[in-house]
């Protein structure tokens, strides 16, 4: 059973860093053709795809925020790991982590953690 | 970057009607890689539909999706009131993977 969990803080401040970590079960990400990904939706919004790394450390970054995203992840603790400096306010979104196969459609979500941009 | 227009933004329909859904692409997208999603109130979106036509496992047949090159559809044949929920479109096939803005459908 594949399962998924973001954890990190619930309130930065504007110009901090958010370090975002999914920890996953029921598989692998050395396994070939594996992804995790991350999504966010700002409440009452639409979802918005920001990064994906893959089984062989390759990375794909939404192109409008590729300067401030950083993906990794640790196979060995079945984690990655999203860094999005220089927050915002209006990076106030639900943050969810998700898993995929080659190219296919994300058919496990975790349940979202929501992070609040404010001083 | 392929940009994804879903219409109607809300549709308003009674139980047992039939809904359809529609997600227009700024590109031609691959039929493999078009699918959609289902989100309720609090929740974290799910998988409905995966190539355009396929169901993920457990969802009932009354959903379909069907279309072709920059036209996809997603299609509720008699609405169930756990059905009403925001649905959205996405293509996985190129990067940067893009979501549609999402239809709400709400009970009339």
């Amino acid at each position: 059973q594949i399962t998924l969990k973001e954890s990190g803080p619930t309130l930065v401040k504007p110009t901090q860093t958010l370090t975002l970590t999914c920890t996953f079960s029921g598989f692998s990400l050395s396994t070939s053709g594996v992804n995790v990904g991350w999504i966010r939706q700002p409440p009452g919004k639409a979802l918005e795809w920001l990064a994906l790394i893959y089984w062989d450390d390759d990375k794909s970054y939404s192109p409008s925020l590729e300067r401030r995203l950083t993906i990794t992840k640790d196979t060995s603790k079945n984690q990655v790991v999203l860094t999005f400096t220089n927050m915002d306010p209006v990076d106030t979104a639900t943050y969810y982590c998700v898993h995929s196969t080659w190219s296919s459609a994300f058919g496990y979500w975790g349940q979202g953690t929501l992070v609040t941009v404010s001083s | 970057e392929i940009v994804l227009t879903q219409s109607p933004g809300t549709l308003s329909l009674s139980p047992g009607e039939r809904a359809t859904l529609s997600c227009r692409a700024s590109q031609t997208v691959d039929s493999r890689f078009l699918g959609w999603y289902q989100q309720k109130p609090g929740q974290a979106p799910s998988l409905l539909i995966f190539g355009t036509s396929n169901r993920a496992t457990g969802i009932p047949d009354r959903f379909s999706g069907s279309g072709s090159g920059t036209d996809f559809t997603l299609s509720i044949s008699r609405l169930e009131p756990e059905d009403f929920a925001v649905y959205y479109c996405q293509q996985y096939g190129s990067l940067p993977r893009t979501f549609g803005q999402g239809t709400k459908l709400e009970i009339k």
